[in-house]
This record gives C-alpha cells, sequence and structure tokens, in this order.
C-alpha cells in the first residue's frame, strides 16, 4: 500500500511571494490533515477535512493560508503573502477508521522563506 | 488550552545507555501516542496507550501512560544509534472522524556508537 505522498520536497521563496504544497493521501483515506512543524517544535494543526469538508480549521492562519480537498481525495495547501515565520515543513496526514487511531504522515515539504 | 511538555529536549547518549523521556500535562487525554521521526521523514507511530497506568513493550521500549492519564514516559534499554530521531508525544481524543492530535515539542535524541 503506497504512503502519503507529498510535493513538492523542498521549496525556497522570497517573502511577499506565493507557494503551494500538494498532497495526496492513502488511497480510502476519509480524513486529511496539514500540520505546521517549525525547527524545535512539535507538528502543529493547521486543518482537518473530512473527505472534502473541513473539520477544523481553527489554527489555520485564514489571512494567508488556504487549502482545499475538493473531490474528496488529494489535497492543497497555499500560503499568500509568504512571511518570513512561516519558514516549517509541512506535514500532511491521513487517518481511516479502520487503522484504530493511527494517522500516516507523508514525509512533509520544507519550505524556507528568505 | 491543551499543552504537552516533553522533557529532555535533546538527550545525547553512548550506545548501550539507558534513558527515558518525559511527556506531561496539565489536562486528560483519551488517549497518547509515541511517534519518532527521522530527518526529511514524517512523524511514524510508535505506540498508543489508552489507559491509565498502562504499560506497553516494543522491544527494548518501555511507554508507560499515567494513572490519571495527564503522562506519559519512554524508557529505551541499552540504546543504539538506530535509536537516533525525534520523539514526539501527542495527546488526543479520537473521534469517528479521525480526531485530533495535539503534539509535544519532541525530545531530538543522539546515540553515538
Amino acid at each position: 500500500e503506497a504512503g502519503v505522498a507529498q510535493s513538492p520536497r523542498y521549496k525556497i521563496i522570497e517573502k511577499r511571494q506565493s507557494v503551494a504544497f500538494w498532497c495526496n493521501p492513502i488511497s480510502g483515506h476519509a480524513t486529511l490533515y496539514w500540520y505546521q512543524q517549525i525547527l524545535g517544535q512539535g507538528p502543529k494543526l493547521l486543518i482537518q477535512f473530512q473527505n472534502n469538508g473541513v473539520v477544523d480549521d481553527s489554527q489555520l492562519p485564514k489571512d494567508r493560508f488556504s487549502a482545499e480537498r475538493l473531490k474528496g481525495v488529494d489535497s492543497t495547501l497555499k500560503i499568500q503573502p509568504a512571511k518570513l515565520e512561516d519558514s516549517a515543513v509541512y506535514l500532511c496526514a491521513s487517518w481511516a477508521l479502520n487503522y484504530g487511531n493511527e494517522q500516516f504522515f507523508g514525509p512533509g515539504t520544507r519550505l524556507t522563506v528568505l | 488550552t491543551q499543552l504537552l511538555e516533553q522533557s529532555p529536549q535533546f538527550l545525547s547518549i553512548q550506545e548501550g545507555e539507558n534513558l527515558t523521556v518525559y511527556c506531561n500535562s496539565s489536562s486528560v487525554f483519551s488517549s497518547l501516542q509515541w511517534y519518532r521521526q527521522e530527518p526529511g521523514e514524517g512523524p511514524v507511530l510508535l505506540v498508543t496507550v489508552v489507559t491509565g497506568g498502562e504499560v506497553k513493550k516494543l522491544k527494548r521500549l518501555t511507554f508507560q501512560f499515567g494513572d490519571a492519564r495527564k503522562d506519559s514516559s519512554l524508557h529505551i534499554t541499552a540504546a543504539q544509534p538506530g535509536d537516533t530521531g525525534l520523539y514526539l508525544c501527542a495527546g488526543g481524543e479520537v473521534t469517528n472522524q479521525g480526531g485530533k492530535l495535539i503534539f509535544g515539542q519532541g525530545t531530538e535524541l543522539s546515540v553515538k556508537p
């Protein structure tokens, strides 16, 4: 079974530019999460989808971050415009009921904002 | 706001030594998970504990959930260089929509040969 796929793996941009990250969860996983992991910290939830609906986006900085999962499968996270403090690893995870309470994580996208 | 505090944040030891990592909170969690993350990879689940006082063993790793379900510990016996990585505890609730995890800040472990 293929794992969670993310692209790109690395991205370097200048502040005020835009960037988008893509995630393809494990096939059949209805729940998809985006996390932000700043160096030296644990992952922080940004947004949680159940199929194509948003379950929780309370910690998503909506003035600059947006995310969608239009067909309930893959998802895109966008930052526009980026700030220096957005430099982090962006992790995507997926979950399915028949796998208990384990979230499966992708390798992440490392974003550097200069 | 629920918070999980891990200690120590950094640990550098020699191969063969034992170590314990702690995860503490003022909040009660229905379950607590431990993940291990290697550089350039996402976290991978090691164990889930759900019952107060529960102890689980995974080879040389022993996990314990506090009686009050507010804290947990990870003990590694005879650490090996392959144990090197970031260890994360995560507390949370699981619902039929997947639930939510709150992560600690992690413990960076380095085991030198």
